[in-house]
């Protein structure tokens, strides 16, 4: 049974500050591995979509990692900024089935 | 274009109750998924429509809960004599594709349910 796990599940840096949220999952036999931002009362919004042939997408300051073999994925913030406060959730595709972490809420403070 | 709607937006219900919730599909999107999210918790897998089929239910909880999509559109998901563990969000996510071709989904803001 696939498990997805998060590190940390909360994490608080000043401005500016680039980061690194945490994914890992037990099962290699994924057919992507997307991240998810999550702010209260908005739902979720993909932030990034990385199939399980590729090694790593980017989009603007976000840069996310895919190793399967490790089942390791990172997200990768740079400069980050007080907007980008929120919880960061990734999700495995196995057969369709989003399986998903429990967060990482990140805070940044200006 | 509009997003996914949900609705009611918030819904408190008392213990043994029925609940229906309602969610809208981006138009024209072919798979819809519902998922429950438990406080401090990612979301989990209830079930996957593909139009108006049900193709997987088997995140359903129990018996107690049930899903249709009866036009291939709108789909409800029905809470029957609620209990307080059924506290929780309920998302509703639809994809422009058939399950199995990989693709984001879209979500929508969810339902807050909370049974006293």
């Amino acid at each position: 049974k696939q498990e997805v796990t998060q590190i940390p599940a909360a994490l608080s840096v000043p401005e500016g500050e680039n980061l690194v949220l945490n994914c890992s999952f037990t099962d290699s036999a994924i057919y992507n591995l997307q991240w998810f931002r999550q702010d209260p009362g908005k739902g979720l919004t993909s932030l990034l979509l990385i199939q399980s042939s590729q090694r790593e997408q980017t989009s603007g300051r976000l840069n996310a990692s895919l190793d399967k073999s490790s089942g390791r994925s990172t997200l990768y913030i740079a400069a980050s900024q007080p907007g980008d406060s929120a919880t960061y959730l990734c999700a495995v595709d196995s057969n369709y089935q989003l399986i998903w972490g429990a967060g990482t809420k990140l805070i940044i403070k200006p | 274009g509009a997003g996914v709607s949900q609705s009611p937006r918030y819904k408190v219900a008392k213990r043994g109750q029925d609940v229906a919730l309602r969610c809208d599909p981006i138009s024209g999107h072919v798979s819809l998924f519902w998922y429950q999210q438990a406080l401090g918790q990612g979301p989990e897998f209830l079930t996957y429509f593909q139009n108006e089929a049900q193709l997987d239910k088997s995140g359903l909880p129990s018996d107690r809960f049930f899903a249709e999509r009866p036009e291939g559109s709108v789909s409800t998901l029905k809470i029957q004599r609620t209990q307080q563990e059924d506290s929780a969000v309920y998302l509703c996510a639809s994809s422009p594709w058939v399950a199995g071709v990989t693709d984001t989904q879209y979500f929508g803001p969810g339902t807050r349910l909370t049974v006293l």
